[in-house]
């Protein structure tokens, strides 16, 4: 069965402090996306990865960066933690999309994060 | 980049249908996604078209029509279950299968 592990279902952070959020995808996918998702706002996209070490940035990419140093593996980080960025953070996995794939994204559970 | 529409909520009588409208203008297109969220959990697949028509999954059926960006969910004999929200995402034509969601409709059965 497809899995998308996030490392903590529930963080709180203080203002200014770095902060890691994981996600792990047992599906050998080559896309992995990072969404912030706040009440009236939708699933917002802030950075995705098509390949190991390769990064683009979404729609909300200030304040924050990525690493994908491992297929697998894909991390979310604040660099510099504010108020602002407490929301429920998701993650996705989705196989290469050539031509007409039916592929969807897979989500892991969130990661609601405070920051105070 | 993508621009959808949906509304932002409708209720429903358990046993009813219902349609969930989506509206889309975008600047590559290959193909679209219903997702289903409920509160507190992470968004599951429920349906995908690229090719204009219906395609219809056991109580669960979607539309797409192309040349005027348009889908619909139809949902059928609605349970109390099918409370949630219902969202919207167009794919691109990049490698990574980029997606823009719609803000999501919350749908409320009633008994």
């Amino acid at each position: 069965d497809v899995k998308v592990t996030q490392s903590s279902r529930y963080l709180v952070k203080r203002t200014g402090e770095k902060v890691f959020l994981e996600c792990v995808q047992d599906m050998d996918h080559e896309n992995m996306f990072w969404y912030r998702q706040d009440p009236g706002l939708g699933l917002r996209l802030i950075y995705f990865s098509y390949d190991v070490k390769m990064k683009e940035k979404g729609d909300i990419p200030e304040g924050y960066s990525v690493s994908r140093e491992k297929k697998e593996r894909f991390s979310l980080i604040l660099e510099s933690a504010s108020t602002n960025q407490t929301s429920m953070y998701l993650c996705a996995s989705s196989p290469r999309t050539g031509g007409y794939s039916n592929q969807p994204q897979h989500f892991g559970d969130g990661t609601r994060l405070s920051i105070l | 980049g993508q621009n959808i529409d949906q509304p932002t909520e409708m209720t429903a009588t358990e046993g009813a249908i219902v349609q969930i409208n989506c509206t889309y203008q975008t600047s590559g297109f290959n193909g679209l996604f219903w997702y289903q969220q409920h509160a507190g959990e992470a968004p599951t697949f429920l349906s995908y078209n690229v090719l204009d028509g219906l395609e219809e999954k056991g109580r669960f059926s979607s539309f797409l029509s192309r040349s005027k960006g348009y889908s619909y969910l139809l949902l059928k004999e609605l349970q109390m279950k099918d409370s949630a929200s219902y969202l919207c995402a167009v794919r691109d034509r990049t490698n990574a299968g980029k997606s823009t969601f719609g803000d999501g409709t919350t749908l409320t059965v009633k008994p």
